[in-house]
């Protein structure tokens, strides 16, 4: 698969703020979007995804949004609390035959309380 | 449900050992795939397991091989260890696919010596 990139490596905020995570990716046939929270001494953790045919998803505290026009993938978390200090990975991936998804390098976010 | 369960969570080897990393996904999961993590590097996939058999391959050399049994646990092998293998092997479990939402254990943290 083709490269998925994160425009920052690293985001500090502080707690009550709104986050944004910013990610690109390369192959404008990817049609399925997969956000990931790995903590410190965890794996990876699902959070949210979105599917080509939709432009944003919400769930709790936190938003997806999708341009395939610019190929481009953000997450937002809203009111930003300590817990939410991790690395975020952005996943990009071609549903059904055997793509193997691609993940991004990683932002890591810091919350300051 | 009990999670995907990674053993050993450390080890520490020398450069030459070899070494068998142990998966167990969550129950009813057929897929095991496995990546290694780097700080370098970020996520970089090794290979995934159906049904007993390894459906990909990611670009790394022979010395890393895998196996899925009939219980869907599965077992990855580094042999001839090098310093450069120093990572955290993560793996991940999903329903059918590693196209899907995947589910990270907490991996197993190498250091070769």
């Amino acid at each position: 698969g083709e490269s998925v990139g994160l425009h920052l490596p690293t985001l500090s905020v502080q707690e009550g703020d709104n986050s944004i995570i910013n990610c690109a990716y390369s192959n404008s046939a990817s049609d399925y979007f997969i956000w990931y929270k790995q903590e410190s001494g965890k794996g990876p953790q699902f959070i949210i995804d979105i599917r080509s045919n939709m432009d944003k998803r919400q769930g709790q505290r936190v938003t997806v949004l999708l341009n395939k026009t610019v190929k481009h993938l953000s997450l937002q978390i809203a009111a930003t609390q300590p817990g939410d200090s991790a690395v975020y990975f952005c996943a990009e991936q071609l549903s059904g035959g055997s793509y193997i998804p691609t993940f991004g390098r990683g932002t890591s976010l810091i919350v300051h309380p | 449900k009990a999670g995907v369960t990674q053993t050993p969570r450390y080890l520490i080897k020398t450069r030459g050992q070899q070494v068998t990393l142990s998966c167990s996904p969550i129950s009813g999961h057929r897929s095991v795939s496995w990546y290694q993590q780097t700080p370098g590097q970020g996520l970089q996939f090794l290979f995934e397991y159906f049904s007993e058999t390894q459906r990909n391959k990611g670009n790394f050399p022979g010395r890393f091989s895998g196996r899925q049994f009939s219980n869907s646990r599965s077992e990855m092998n580094v042999s001839t260890l090098e310093l450069g293998d120093s990572a955290l092997y993560l793996c991940a479990s999903s329903l059918k696919s590693s196209n899907e939402k995947l589910f990270f254990g907490s991996g197993t943290q190498l250091s070769v010596l």
